[in-house]
């Protein structure tokens, strides 16, 4: 059974930093791009960052480029967002979510809630 | 960045109707479109990928269309349980970018 279980969230004042884990069980995690997507409270979905396989090819949303770095562990099955200069607007429940072969999202981890708050 | 329209944003339905979603794409996306149906508190499910192809264990009554930059989610028979929030993404070109999401509520 494919599973995604995100860690790291919590409270943290603006301009602090938090990192994200999704550790990945179930399938080979080496072989799937992964990404992080994010949902503020009542709001719709944002995708946020993505990273190939391998780790040749990562992507950002505007919004968080430069101060967001996604990354992975293969060895570890585990995926990480490495989040600096929060601000109040980065306030989300974090899910990380499998690309399938179609680029479509066919996993979804619980999600992790980050809130930014002085 | 591509924009996705999606409509309407919310709506009541009866028990047994057909409902379609819409999103609209700002430029070509090759059919690089997928359909999520999320339910309060929980993860967003995929139910159609590459515009028309439905994932498995989706019931047989979702099927996804394209027309033009206009791509479509129809739900046939409306059950119960079809009640959520029902997403677009389009993968085509990144930045990803959703829809802004159809609230569907029985009537």
């Amino acid at each position: 059974e494919v599973q995604l279980v995100e860690s790291g969230g919590g409270l943290v004042q603006p301009g602090r930093s938090l990192k994200l884990s999704c550790v990945a069980s179930g399938f080979t995690f080496s072989n799937y791009g992964m990404n992080w997507i994010r949902q503020a409270p009542g709001k719709g979905l944002e995708w946020v960052a993505y990273i190939s396989s391998g780790s040749s090819y990562i992507y950002y949303a505007e919004t968080v480029k430069g101060r967001f770095t996604i990354s992975r562990d293969n060895a570890k099955n585990t995926l990480y967002l490495q989040m600096t200069s929060l601000r109040s607007e980065d306030t989300a429940l974090y899910y990380c979510a499998r690309a399938k072969v179609s680029q479509s999202l066919d996993y979804w981890g619980q999600g992790v809630m980050v809130t930014v708050s002085s | 960045d591509i924009q996705m329209t999606q409509s309407p944003s919310s709506i009541s339905v009866s028990l047994g109707d057909r409902f379609t979603i819409t999103c609209r794409a700002s430029q070509d996306i090759g059919n690089y479109l997928s359909w999520y149906q999320q339910k309060p508190e929980k993860s967003p499910k995929l139910m159609i990928y590459r515009a028309t192809n439905l994932e498995d264990g989706v019931p047989s009554r979702f099927s996804g269309s394209r027309s033009g930059s206009d791509y479509s989610l129809t739900i046939n028979s409306l059950e119960s349980e079809d009640t959520g929030i029902y997403f677009c993404l389009q993968h085509k070109q990144y930045p990803w970018t959703f829809g802004g999401g159809t609230k569907l509520e029985l009537k």
